[in-house]
Parts: C-alpha cells; structure tokens; sequence
C-alpha cells in the first residue's frame, strides 16, 4: 500500500538538543511538505519542497530545517534554536504540477522538556 | 497566515443527524479542501471544491461553495459515532507564483453522540 511513515509516532528530547523527525512516502510524490499543529489550532506551513534537492521556506521556518535528497525522504530537523518545539508534527506529499489533495503521514508528537 | 476560519468550533449532536460546520477565508482561491482527523492521527482529504463550483456531494458529505462571500459549508448527513473527528477547511490561494501553500483553518472539532 502506498502512503506516507513518520517516525516515531512519540519523541522525547532534552531542551537544547536537536531532533530530526523522520518522513518517507512511496506514492512516488513529487512535493513534500511539513506542518506543525498546536493544541486545537489549525496546521502552520514550516517547509515544502516540490523537487529533489530544492525546498522552501513557510511561514514558520525559523529554528527547523530539512533536507531533500531522496523523493522519498524529507526529514525535518528541530534545532536548539526553536523557542517552543512542543508540538505535533505532521509529514504530507502531493504530486505536484496540478492543485491535488495531500496526504498526510499520522505525525510525531515531539515532547521538550 | 492562516486563512480559513471554521464556525463553530466545536458541535456536538446526537447520532442520525445532520452536522454542518462553516468556513470563510479571505482571498481568493483556486479550490477550497475539506479534510478529517481523528484524535492523534494525520489528516485525511475528504472533497475539493473548484472556485467555479458551487456544490459538490460524495456520499454523505455535500459541500457548498459561494465565492461572493469566500464561504464555504460542510455538510454531514445522518452523522454517527464514527465521524466524530475535527474538521478542517484548507484554501488553495489564486496565487502568481508557482509555490503551492494549503492554508489551513483552525478546525472544527464534531462530536456524534451515540
């Protein structure tokens, strides 16, 4: 079955340390993009990229960065430098060039104390 | 920024009824998505409505769209206890660039008592 595997489903890290959150997708997508989710609040933006070793900036990039070497692959780094990490993170790929649904990976829930 | 805004925020109904949740946005679109979570888990798309449209039905979900008003409404028919779930809007903006950014809603979260 194709989708999209973010791993782990739960991270707990100690403030200051950096974290990478993992997402893979094999619906052989094109864009992948990346969103943060508070308590009862909608998604933000925090990076997407539409090709292999190109991505973006959204609206809350400051204190994360990714990488895309692989289609399938976009993981996402949570540094040090993020004031407020606690968060649910959530992994989506589209095919990009039409305005297609996303898919959505079921996220990490990424705890820093 | 998030666009999309949902109305109401939470609702709650008894099983065999109807559920509609609102969502007005701000600037014009290309297509306007409703999309589902359940507790903990990861987004689903549920229907897109193109600007051009102004209903569209898939089983029992009808989603309306006026452009006039930037709103759009989700109807759910003889809701039951497992569309119990938050709900939200997302706007695909009419935009110049190539960058394609969903902007979402905050959500709507519908509780179907049994």
């Amino acid at each position: 079955d194709g989708g999209i595997t973010q791993s782990p489903k739960y991270l707990f890290r100690k403030e200051g340390q950096n974290v990478t959150l993992s997402c893979e997708q094999n619906l052989n997508h094109d864009a992948m993009y990346w969103y943060r989710q508070d308590p009862g609040q909608g998604l933000r933006l925090i990076y997407y990229s539409q090709i292999v070793n190109d991505f973006q900036k959204g609206d809350i990039a400051e204190g994360y960065s990714v990488s895309r070497e692989k289609k399938e692959s976009f993981p996402l780094t949570v540094t040090s430098a993020q004031k407020n990490p606690t968060a649910f993170y959530l992994c989506a790929s589209s095919p990009t060039g039409n305005r297609s649904p996303l898919h959505f990976g079921n996220g990490t829930r990424l705890t820093v104390t | 920024s998030q666009q999309g805004e949902e109305d109401p925020q939470a609702l709650s109904i008894q099983e065999g009824e109807n559920a509609t949740m609102n969502c007005s946005y701000k600037t014009s679109i290309n297509n306007l998505q409703w999309y589902r979570q359940n507790s903990g888990r990861g987004l689903v798309h549920l229907i897109l409505i193109r600007s051009n449209e102004r209903e569209k039905h898939s089983g029992r979900l009808r989603v309306t769209l006026d452009t006039s008003k930037k709103s759009s409404s989700l109807l759910i028919t003889a809701s039951r206890a497992a569309d119990t779930a938050s709900y939200f809007c997302a706007t695909d903006p009419f935009s110049s660039g190539s960058a394609r950014q969903l902007t979402f809603g905050s959500g709507t979260q519908l509780t179907v008592l049994p």
